[in-house]
């Protein structure tokens, strides 16, 4: 067990509709990572949220958005939803504090399947 | 842009044989490497990293992993290969906080690891 916990498990919604993912990282860890798992393209980051702030953006498409709260936990919206976005989302925290930034290692969290159909 | 290339889908070893799982990596500056393993329905579990230092890093469960700098490669390898050590692995680059990407994981395409009796 990692200590990130991801909810829901499983998700399954139709096409055009909007979902909201949750994570909450390890105690401690400042940083909040979304990852993106599909047969076609692997694994792919999404974004980075440190402390409640947006630092680094990957492939993400602006249909999502995410957001960091004061507890440190925080939720990826996925909205006008299309077939392929059918895929396991993952979560992973790092504590990602000056100096050891970016040797910090990141932990996973069981990821959220989600089905669009 | 940085990436991360393991040349084998999948590498099928008896159990009680050595095993290496191959990778290698391309990244600006000098790299962070990962190596996670996922078994089915699973989250990510981290297995071992290398920063700096000696070239052979020992991780969990009997892993290591050797770096060569000069092939640009880290390899995973175990002695001893168990059936239970069967599951997907990846292997993963980060760069130095500088260089602008140092945020995101960047992953291999994954090698299937089967071992058998």
């Amino acid at each position: 067990d990692s200590g990130v916990t991801q909810t829901p498990k499983h998700l399954i919604t139709a096409t055009g509709q909007r979902v909201t993912l949750r994570c909450s990282p390890r105690s401690g860890d400042l940083s909040v990572y979304w990852y993106q798992q599909s047969l076609d393209q692997g694994l792919q980051f999404l974004i980075q949220y440190y402390n409640g702030e947006e630092r680094a953006k990957g492939n993400i498409l602006e249909r999502f958005s995410a957001q960091q709260f004061p507890d440190l936990h925080s939720e990826l919206n996925l909205s006008s939803l299309e077939l392929g976005d059918s895929a396991l989302y993952f979560c992973a925290s790092s504590v990602d504090r000056a100096p050891t930034y970016p040797t910090d290692t990141q932990y996973f969290g069981p990821g959220t399947r989600l089905t669009v159909l | 842009a940085q990436s991360v290339a393991q040349p084998e889908d999948q590498v099928n070893v008896a159990e009680g044989n050595p095993l290496t799982v191959k990778c290698t990596y391309s990244v600006s500056g000098n790299p962070y490497l990962f190596w996670y393993v996922q078994y089915p329905n699973r989250g990510l579990q981290f297995l071992l990293k290398y920063i700096t230092g000696d070239n052979l890093v020992k991780g969990s469960y009997g892993f290591e992993a050797e770096f060569n700098k000069s092939q640009t490669s880290f390899h995973l390898k175990k002695p001893s290969a168990l059936v239970s050590d069967s599951a997907l692995y990846f292997c993963a680059v980060r760069a130095q906080a500088n260089t602008g990407t140092a945020s995101k994981l960047t992953f291999g395409t994954g090698t299937r690891l089967q071992v058998t009796l």
